[in-house]
């Protein structure tokens, strides 16, 4: 069974741009998560959709966007960047249940902006 | 506001000792605790989970406890091995479709 897959793993952007990362979750998950990882810190909870539906998001500005898909795959979308979006962005899926189950992570796409 | 945080950043033990990594959260209508390892270049990994209604769980090597009067979780890791240098993050599902994450411990397995 194939994992989380992540795309691009790397990536460089200037000042101003934006960037567009995908995620495609394992199958048979509904639910998509994703996390901003910055060095020295732990994995900020940016949001979470299920069902084409974003049901929680967190402590970020409105320059951070998703999308779920109806194949269940994810998108997340980070315009105007800025130097401090600089970070690993991970993508965890699981079946969808609330409150249990593993996440299970892509290994990231990092984001380099300069 | 809800946060998750790790005592030590790092924690260094010989190979064979036995290792112990804290976490404190601060939700306590939290039910559901989860330790994940990150190994470099990769996502983290799922370890053992605990639910509100135990204080102890085992499993391969390792066991979760956890202590709801002072909201505490620890990982044990038997008789550590070089592999299992890497960092461990706590977490605590909140609210059911939101898992946050402490900010991490690095474990260093001396040989």
């Amino acid at each position: 069974k194939a994992g989380v897959t992540q795309t691009p793993r790397y990536l460089i952007k200037t000042r101003g741009q934006q960037v567009t990362l995908s995620c495609s979750p394992i199958s048979g998950h509904r639910s998509v998560s994703w996390y901003q990882q910055t060095p020295g810190q732990g994995l900020q909870f940016l949001f979470e959709y299920f069902s084409e539906t974003q049901r929680n998001k967190g402590n970020f500005p409105g320059r951070f966007s998703g999308r779920q898909f109806s194949n269940s795959r994810s998108e997340m979308n980070v315009s105007t960047l800025e130097l401090g979006d600089s970070a690993l962005y991970l993508c965890a899926s699981k079946r969808g249940q609330p409150n249990t189950g593993e996440l299970f992570f892509g290994e990231g796409s990092r984001l380099t902006v300069l | 506001g809800e946060s998750v945080g790790l005592h030590l950043p790092t924690l260094s033990v010989q190979e064979g000792d036995n290792s112990i990594i804290n976490c404190a959260y601060s939700n306590s209508a939290s039910d559901y605790f989860i330790w994940y390892k990150q190994e470099s270049g990769k996502g983290p990994q799922f370890i053992i989970d605990i639910r509100s209604n135990m204080d102890k769980r085992q499993g391969q090597r390792v066991t979760v406890l956890l202590n709801k009067t002072v909201k505490h979780l620890s990982l044990q890791i038997a008789a550590t091995q070089p592999g299992d240098s890497a960092v461990y993050f706590c977490a605590e599902n909140t609210g059911g479709f939101k898992t946050i994450f402490g900010a991490g411990t690095r474990l260093f397995v001396k040989a």
